[in-house]
């Protein structure tokens, strides 16, 4: 069966420190991984899509994504962190069954100044 | 550009009474069109999802039932809340022929007495 799974509930970074927010995935064939992002009570909003090509995808708000075909993974990065960037983060990989996207639990991001 | 708007942003509702949130989808013919719940902050559900007009798939049993009257229009309706139906709903749509990536709209809070 297809999933994601979010190993960490919540990450604490200091303000200036690089980020990462782990995701991992199961899924048959080549897959199609996508990264968003929830501020309170608001919608998501799309970051950043791998399909193929180049491992390393950047997005919105300088985020970027390391797809990681061995290790089945999708890790988000940014190389200074913002209190800004302050939110809840969802990884998610389609369904190659269906073209549904499967979701992650979600990562709450905490940056502190 | 493509759009979409979702109201009301906040309900509340007393126990027993109907409901009715909508979602429209602009710049786009034919999107998928999909309602989502999230409860507690965290994770989402997929609720309903539909491909076209009238066409309507429910993920879950329950109490909610949703219809699309029009191709860019998506309306979740309950003849009768329940407690549990409190949560933050989010209304989103897949562009035809796109890699799979959703948009969300702004969301509905909905709380239940």
């Amino acid at each position: 069966a297809q999933s994601v799974a979010q190993p960490e509930d919540q990450v604490n970074v200091a303000e200036g420190n690089p980020l990462t927010v782990k995701c991992t995935y199961s899924v048959s064939g080549n897959p199609y991984l996508f990264w968003y992002v929830q501020y309170p009570n608001r919608g998501l909003q799309f970051l950043l899509k791998y399909i193929t090509g180049d491992n390393l995808v950047k997005g919105s708000y300088g985020f970027e994504a390391e797809f990681n075909k061995s290790q089945t993974s999708f890790h988000l990065k940014k190389p200074s962190a913002l209190v800004s960037d302050s939110a809840l983060y969802f990884c998610a990989v389609r369904d190659p069954s269906n073209y549904q996207l499967i979701w992650g639990a979600g990562t709450k991001l905490i940056i502190k100044p | 550009s493509q759009t979409i708007h979702q109201w009301p942003a906040t309900l509340v509702q007393p126990v027993g009474s109907p409901l009715s949130l909508e979602c429209t989808v602009e710049g786009t013919s034919n999107p998928n069109l999909y309602w989502y719940r999230q409860a507690a902050g965290r994770g989402l559900q997929l609720l309903f999802y539909s491909v076209g007009i009238g066409q309507i798939s429910s993920e879950v049993p329950q109490n909610l039932s949703a219809s699309r009257p029009q191709d860019r229009q998506f309306i979740l309706s309950s003849k009768k809340l329940l407690l549990s139906d409190s949560g933050f709903y989010l209304c989103a749509f897949r562009a035809g022929g796109n890699t799979g990536e959703l948009f969300f709209g702004e969301g509905s809070r909905l709380t239940v007495l």
